[in-house]
C-alpha cells in the first residue's frame, strides 16, 4: 500500500491527558499537511510541512497542539492536556509541490475521543 | 465565515441518473477547486480539480463546472452507480499566492444513489 498511512486509527483519552499520532506519507511527497474534522464540517486546515519545515499554522492550532517532521518523511501530532473539544477526526495529506499541480491525498485519519 | 459553501446536505439519485451537486465561494482570491469524495471511516479521495483559467474539467464520468462570475461551481456525475454513493466535498484554495497549501472545504453533500 504506496498511500499515506496514519496510526493508530483510533484513541479514546480522559481529559487532560496527553495524546500523539503519527502520519506516513505517500514516499517521495515533501508537503504534509494535518486538519482536523468535526461531525457535519469540512476538514479544516490546521498546519503543513515542506520537507521539515513547518511553514504555516492555523489560529485554530492552540498551544497545547504541536507538530513535527524531524526528517522530512513522517509527521507527528502532539495534542497535550486533551480536552473534550478536541474530539476529533485527525486527518493528514501529502502532495508533491512541483510548481505545477499539488493535489493533496488524505490517510484514513485519527479518530479522537476524548472523555 | 464559511468561505466555502454547499447548501444541500443531501441528494437522492436515481441509478444512471444524472447526479449535480453544487458549491459557492465567496473569497474571489480562490482560483483552484476540487471535489474530494469520502466513503464512512476512510479520509477524502481526490476526485477531479479546475482552475480558474478554465470553466469546465472532463474526467470520465465526472464533470466539473466553474461560473466564476457567480462563485460557483457544480459536480456532474452521469450515469450515477451505486458506488458513488458518499458524501462529497468542495474544496478550494489561492493557488496563484499560496499554492495548494492550505484547502478550505464545503461543510459536504451526501449523495445516495437509489438501485
Amino acid at each position: 500500500d504506496t498511500g499515506v498511512s496514519q496510526n493508530p486509527r483510533h484513541k479514546i483519552t480522559k481529559r487532560g491527558q496527553n495524546v500523539t499520532f503519527r502520519c506516513d506519507p505517500i514516499s517521495e511527497h515533501n508537503r504534509l499537511y494535518w486538519y482536523r474534522q468535526t461531525l457535519g464540517q469540512g476538514p479544516e486546515f490546521l498546519t503543513y510541512f515542506q520537507n521539515e519545515a513547518q511553514l504555516e499554522k492555523s489560529r485554530l492550532l492552540s498551544d497545547r497542539f504541536s507538530a513535527e517532521r524531524p526528517k522530512g518523511s513522517f509527521s507527528t501530532l502532539e495534542i497535550q492536556r486533551t480536552e473534550q473539544g478536541d474530539s476529533a477526526m485527525y486527518l493528514c495529506a501529502s502532495s508533491l509541490n512541483s510548481g505545477d499541480t499539488d493535489t493533496q491525498y488524505f490517510g484514513p485519519g485519527t479518530r479522537l475521543t476524548v472523555l | 465565515d464559511q468561505q466555502v459553501k454547499q447548501n444541500s446536505p443531501s441528494l437522492s439519485v436515481q441509478e444512471g441518473r444524472i447526479s449535480i451537486l453544487n458549491c459557492d465561494y465567496t473569497n474571489s482570491m480562490f482560483d483552484y477547486f476540487l471535489w474530494y469524495k469520502k466513503y464512512p471511516a476512510e479520509g477524502p479521495t481526490f476526485l477531479i480539480s479546475i482552475s480558474s483559467i478554465k470553466d469546465k474539467n472532463e474526467d470520465g464520468r465526472f464533470t466539473v463546472f466553474l461560473n466564476k462570475s457567480a462563485k460557483h461551481l457544480s459536480l456532474h456525475i452521469v450515469p450515477s452507480q451505486p458506488g458513488d454513493s458518499a458524501v462529497y466535498f468542495c474544496a478550494a484554495s489561492d493557488w496563484s499566492n499560496f499554492g495548494n497549501e492550505k484547502l478550505t472545504f464545503g461543510t459536504g453533500t451526501r449523495l445516495t444513489i437509489i438501485p
